[in-house]
């Protein structure tokens, strides 16, 4: 089955700094890359997700950057503010061909100083 | 416009005993996903209902079972509670009749098994 490993596990940032966090994949039948951010005794909320068939993607602070070849997608938040700390989760899904057995890794824990 | 609603938040067991939780998805979505996340670790995918069927299923035994009612409501069952079972339960509805993959998460039950 598919195998998701995510990295660092934990991150701490200086507000204002950028922070990147990455997730491999081994299932090459994975074709839709969520993101999701779980603060503390909250829902997972998505925040950006990429397809296969694309290679980046940009939402103001946010961008996700996917290399298939390699297996391995990134998140990137620029400009980070306290309210970015968060637990972020990356997951591989291998819509279409085995819709929503999604696969998560075990998520990063983002602290942004202020 | 509602969102994926969960009940209970929180339940007590004791080992052995079966516990029943309930999830109404997103209006207008049609397919339940449930998770356990364990502390610190990211949400494990148990199966997913479409059409009151289960269509795809993760690495749990079949004391976890589950059911989708014809309003796409659902329910997952355990039986014979152990220990390890403690954890928070998550549950994600999509809309796959137009091939619509995000995932929209639940608060999540939070269940203790002493």
């Amino acid at each position: 089955g598919e195998n998701v490993e995510q990295h660092p596990s934990t991150l701490s940032v200086q507000e204002g700094d950028s922070a990147v966090i990455k997730c491999t994949y081994s299932d090459s039948a994975s074709n839709y890359f969520p993101w999701y951010k779980q603060e503390l005794g909250k829902r997972p909320q998505l925040i950006i997700d990429i397809r296969s068939n694309v290679g980046e993607k940009k939402d103001q602070r946010i961008a996700v950057t996917l290399n298939k070849t390699a297996k391995h997608f990134s998140l990137h938040i620029t400009e980070t503010q306290p309210e970015d700390s968060a637990v972020y989760f990356c997951a591989a899904i291998p819509f279409r061909t085995n819709a929503g057995k999604s696969t998560f890794g075990d998520g990063t824990t983002l602290t942004v100083k202020p | 416009d509602a969102g994926v609603t969960q009940s209970p938040t929180h339940l007590i067991k004791t080992r052995g005993q079966q516990v029943t939780l309930r999830c109404s998805p997103k209006s207008g979505h049609d397919t339940v996903s449930w998770y356990q996340q364990a502390l610190g670790q990211g949400p494990q995918f148990i199966f997913q209902y479409y059409e009151e069927e289960e269509r795809q299923r993760g690495n749990f035994p079949d004391r976890f079972s589950g059911h989708q009612f014809p309003n796409y409501s659902s329910e997952l069952n355990v039986n014979a509670l152990l220990l390890g079972d403690s954890a928070l339960y998550l549950c994600a509805s999509s809309l796959r009749t137009t091939g619509d993959e995000k995932l929209f998460f639940g608060s999540g039950t939070q269940l203790s098994v002493l």
